[in-house]
Order: structure tokens, then sequence, then C-alpha cells
């Protein structure tokens, strides 16, 4: 079945710098790539995501790249905020209408 | 929010006691799934449903079971509880032909 492995599981960056979250996926039949967000006590909410015939697809200070080749696919947030501070999970998803999930990354944004 | 709740939002009971937890949603989703999450192992797929009475196992269904008799509902059931149980439990729609999914706001179950 799918592997999804999210790299790094916690990440400190400066306000207004960028942060990089990588995945790799192992199934090459998976076609759809979302991107979660959850703050404390809250949700998983869905902030951008991309399909297998897009290799970039970019949404305000928020960015997903996606390398089919490689089985790998990155989010990137630039300029950022205090408000971006919170848990993201990657996530694959391709055979029988399952999302499997990568283990989260926490991102702490230093004042 | 996709119209999801669930039911209760926090509940404490004790090892051996059976548990049902509910999702509910009003804009008549097919797929219906239920995750567990855990510090460190990100969600985790329990039981997902494709329609009434069609149901299947995910990665960690183990001492869990489903149900769906109407479409808007979907039952997570804990036969008897136990600690390794404690988990927050979160339910999700599928929004259909789109491959997206929106959680619900989760129960916070504990197995003393």
């Amino acid at each position: 079945g799918e592997n999804v492995e999210q790299h790094p599981s916690t990440l400190s960056v400066q306000e207004g710098d960028s942060a990089v979250i990588k995945c790799t996926y192992s199934d090459s039949a998976s076609n759809y790539f979302p991107w979660y967000k959850q703050e404390l006590g809250k949700r998983p909410q869905l902030i951008i995501d991309i399909r297998s015939n897009v290799g970039e697809k970019k949404d305000q200070r928020i960015a997903v790249t996606l390398n089919k080749t490689a089985k790998h696919f990155s989010l990137h947030i630039t300029e950022t905020q205090p408000e971006d501070s919170a848990v993201y999970f990657c996530a694959a998803s391709g055979r029988d209408d399952k999302i499997i999930f990568g283990k989260g990354t926490r991102l702490h944004i230093l004042p | 929010d996709a119209g999801i709740t669930q039911s209760p939002r926090h509940k404490v009971t004790e090892t051996g006691t059976p548990v049902t937890l509910r999702c509910h949603q009003t804009e008549n989703h097919r797929y219906m799934y239920w995750y567990r999450q855990d510090p460190g192992h990100g969600l985790r797929l329990i039981h997902y449903s494709y329609g009434v009475k069609d149901t299947d196992k995910g990665e960690v269904s183990d001492g869990y079971s489903v149900s769906r008799s109407k479409t808007e509902d979907f039952l997570l059931t804990l036969e008897s509880a136990t600690s390794s149980q404690t988990s927050v439990y979160f339910c999700a729609i599928m929004v259909g032909g789109t491959d997206t999914q929106y959680f619900g706001p989760g129960t916070r179950l504990t197995v003393l």
C-alpha cells in the first residue's frame, strides 16, 4: 500500500523567512496530493492541493511542487507570519478513494 | 466546515465498556471516513464507507467496528474499550469527484 514520509518533524524559522516541508510517497499510482494545516485543538484544514498532471501550484504565500519521477512533493511558505505556526500534514491519494497521511511537521515561527 | 458534526466532543470511559462515536453530515456525501490521531503517528485511517451499508477497513481497524444505515450518519463503535484507544477521533467526508476530504471537529476519547 501507499506510504508517505514527511520531513522534518519539527521546523523553526524566523518570522519573514521561508519554510519548506518535504514529503515522499511510494505508490506511483497516486495522483492527488493535499496539504493540511492543523492548529492546536482544531481540526485539520485543507490549505492547498495538487494533482499529478501539474508540477506546481501557488496560492498567495503558499506553493506546492510535485516531482512525479522522484515521487516527492513539497510545501513552500514564503514571508512566514506568526499565524503560520501549526502542524502541517502532507498526504497522497490514488487508489480506492483513501488518503494516506504523513506524520506531520510542527512549524514554529520565531519572533 | 462541510456540514460535519461529531458527538460527543469529549468522552471519558473505563476499560472494557462499549463506546459509540457519531459522525453526522448534512450534504449527502457518499464517502465518509474515521481516523484516529495520536502524537507521532499523524492521522491513521480506521474504517471508511462508500455508501449506505458499504464499509471497508483501514490501516488500524482492529478493535473497531462501523455502521452506516443512513447516508448522513457514520457510527464508530469500540466494542470493549482499551487504554490504547485513548485518542482524538476525526470523521471526514470526501467531496464526490474531487478526492478532497474535509474533517469534522473531532472527539477526544479517554479510556481509563
